[in-house]
């Protein structure tokens, strides 16, 4: 079967870095994304990898390992409003998304 | 409108009644996409369609019909609510279906 692995629940301190790793099987692999969503609110779009490597967007950096299955999403110089929940999401060879169950992120001053 | 809209915000709803969800986007994106997210779990496919005319199932399509009859709507329609459809529906729309998907407030729907 398929499968999306993250951790439930994390928790730093605002102007700290963290990283949220998330593992995938799947029946192919067509790129991973990741999004943000506040308790109560639609999910945003966060990042897209596709290939191996580091890809940075300002404050937030995604990684993509294909041969390990693994990703992370690192999010530097913490704000309290990057509390919320990230979501690990890859597109399998259906071209449909395979969603893990989130991470819910805990910032704390 | 700028971006995808549904409607209700919210619905309470009798076990048994007939549901129909909204969902319009204005971005001319040709795939849609109905998801439902429960407390635990990741966010399910119940439909999707990659272009006006098409449908087709997701992983969770028991219970729920759709249509696309235009690029710009994609209703969802709950044919006899049950309590296991009490959810948060999200509509989500992409440029074509290998595109990131964009997605709409949701839908707080309860079944009692």
């Amino acid at each position: 079967g398929q499968n999306i692995d993250q951790p439930t629940e994390m928790t730093a301190t605002e102007g700290a870095i963290v990283q949220i790793n998330c593992t995938y099987q799947t029946s192919g692999f067509n790129g991973l994304f990741w999004y943000q969503q506040h308790a109560g609110e639609a999910p945003t779009f966060l990042s897209y990898n596709v290939l191996d490597g580091l890809e940075e967007k300002g404050r937030f950096s995604s990684f993509l390992s294909r041969s390990k299955g693994y990703s992370y999403l690192l999010l530097k110089e913490l704000q309290m409003k990057d509390s919320a929940s990230y979501l690990c999401a890859v597109m399998d060879s259906n071209y449909q998304l395979i969603w893990g169950a989130g991470t819910k992120l805990i910032i704390k001053p | 409108i700028a971006g995808i809209t549904q409607a209700p915000t919210s619905q309470i709803l009798a076990a048994g009644r007939r549901m129909t969800l909204r969902c319009t986007q204005d971005m001319r994106h040709n795939a849609m996409y109905w998801y439902r997210q429960d407390l635990g779990l990741g966010l399910r496919l119940i439909h999707y369609s990659n272009t006006a005319g098409t449908t087709g199932k997701g992983e969770v399509p028991d219970g729920y019909s759709v249509s696309r009859a235009n690029t710009d709507d994609f209703p969802l329609t709950l044919a006899s609510a049950v309590p296991s459809q009490t959810s948060v529906y999200f509509c989500a729309s992409s440029a074509a279906y290998q595109e990131t998907q964009y997605f709409g407030p949701g839908t707080r729907l309860l079944v009692l």
